[in-house]
């Protein structure tokens, strides 16, 4: 069983939908949660951290259900500069010198 | 902000080769730099994990003889594919972060083909 299971998409949707992904997580024990974003052929960024009181920044809502080991991205207003893959990323120790785990990502294209 | 450093972007080379791709941190220790691998449509994994100044530890089914990782500073890990194979064609990522930031930070990446 996979450490961090992600839907890889692709998900189309035009410009201003709302988008929402999801991320299962299998190790318990897992301290931190990240979702980052990947352009194509180019290295993940982070796009935010995900907090067990759940989170946002701008049109982007991040949550965390520790019980279900669940973490879920909502993108609200879909920009084209939104197409990317949004990777789920675990950490299993409080700091970022843990061991990180990768979900395959999930492809968004918002189109026109 | 902490930027991580890595090249070559993109590397061809024949069967048989080594390759050598290094990693910078610019304005922070490494004290601790991460390798990982990706192919196409697969997530990263994670190959190796380096520490300045102590052996690095693989992850199981990495051959330590054939990703020779060296960290002899704290701002500079190398990763060298020895006698590359066309299966060991993929896109080799760095990364490294400050303990107190939360965040980690990747290098750009190498692409290496192998012919």
């Amino acid at each position: 069983r996979k450490e961090v299971e992600q839907d890889p998409g692709p998900f189309n949707v035009p410009e201003g939908a709302t988008v929402a992904f999801n991320c299962t997580y299998s190790n318990s024990a897992s301290q931190s949660f990240f979702w980052y974003r990947q352009d194509c052929r180019k290295e993940p960024k982070l796009l935010m951290s995900v907090y067990s009181s759940g989170n946002e920044d701008g049109r982007f809502t991040a949550q965390l259900n520790r019980a279900s080991q669940y973490i879920s991205l909502l993108i609200r207003d879909s920009k084209l500069s939104d197409s990317a893959t949004y990777l789920c990323v675990v950490n299993d120790r409080g700091s970022t010198l843990g061991r990180l785990y990768f979900g395959r990502g999930t492809q968004l294209t918002v189109w026109p | 902000g902490a930027v991580v450093s890595q090249h070559p972007s993109w590397v061809i080379c024949k069967s048989g080769t080594s390759v050598k791709i290094e990693c910078r941190s610019l304005d922070f220790q490494a004290t601790t730099m991460f390798w990982y691998r990706q192919f196409p449509k697969q997530s990263l994994m994670l190959m190796a994990t380096s520490n300045e100044g102590s052996k690095a530890t693989y992850e199981q089914g990495v051959e330590k003889d054939k990703f020779l990782i060296n960290h002899a500073s704290l701002t500079l890990s190398t990763l060298t594919v020895t006698s590359a194979h066309p299966e060991d064609s993929s896109f080799y990522i760095c990364s490294s972060g400050g303990a107190n930031t939360g965040e980690l930070f990747f290098g750009e990446g190498s692409r290496l083909t192998v012919l």
